[in-house]
């Protein structure tokens, strides 16, 4: 079964650190690009950064540019996300979720993780 | 960049179409046919319905429909049933910068 598994979140407070996890199994975890996505309580989707799948190329959203790191261990078929200098407008369920075949959606989601920056 | 703009909420009765659609901007939206529609139950994980603006994945029902014309992205339901009650984002590749952006989101309530 295609799965990713989130772990790593929890209760941080303001300038704090947290770094998440993602677990995948079921593919070859090594061909494809993945990316985080969060969503604020009540809120919409938001799209925080990708990398690909040699971990080449790497984005951010402004958002969280020059605090967030994303990585992964394609030997460990896991995918990590860094993230440092945590505010309370980064409380969100982050999810992990994998790029199609040719990159043109998102075709595979974790169950999340919620991260709550709160002092 | 900025999010893409759907309809807070929209409704319709069983057996019944909808329309959401999705606008967006000549950098996104408009540049690339990569919309892709996303379906969310409360506590949920979000899941694929339309890719590449108007394909479906394998096991999602020939109800959902989607199209694009110029900025502006739409998916469609029809037959509306009880199940499809969920919150429903569009989603759009925006550049090797920006990469990908969302809409706010649509509640669809089946009445």
């Amino acid at each position: 079964e295609v799965q990713l598994v989130e772990s790593g979140g929890g209760l941080v407070k303001p300038g704090g650190s947290l770094r998440l996890s993602c677990a995948a199994s079921g593919f070859t975890f090594s061909s494809y690009s993945m990316n985080w996505v969060r969503q604020a309580p009540g809120k919409g989707l938001e799209w925080v950064s990708s990398i690909s799948s040699s971990s080449s190329y790497i984005y951010y959203a402004d958002s969280v540019k020059g605090r967030f790191t994303i990585s992964r261990d394609n030997a460990k078929n896991s995918l990590y996300l860094q993230m440092n200098s945590l505010r309370a407008e980064d409380t969100a369920v982050y999810y992990c979720a994998r790029e199609d075949d040719y990159g043109d959606a998102f075709d595979i989601w974790g169950q999340g993780t919620m991260v709550t920056v709160s002092s | 960049q900025s999010a893409l703009t759907q309809p807070a909420s929209v409704s319709g009765s069983p057996g019944q179409s909808i329309t959401i659609s999705c606008t967006g901007t000549s950098s996104d939206v408009g540049s690339y046919n990569l919309v892709s529609w996303y379906q969310q139950h409360p506590g949920k994980a979000p899941k694929l319905m339309i890719y590449e603006g108007s394909k479906r994945p394998s096991g999602v029902s020939n109800r959902f429909s989607g199209s694009k014309s110029g900025n502006t992205a739409s998916l469609t339901i029809s037959g509306l049933q009880a199940e499809d009650e969920a919150d429903y984002y569009c989603c759009s590749y925006a550049g090797s910068s920006t990469r990908w952006v969302f809409g706010g989101g649509t509640k669809l309530t089946v009445l």
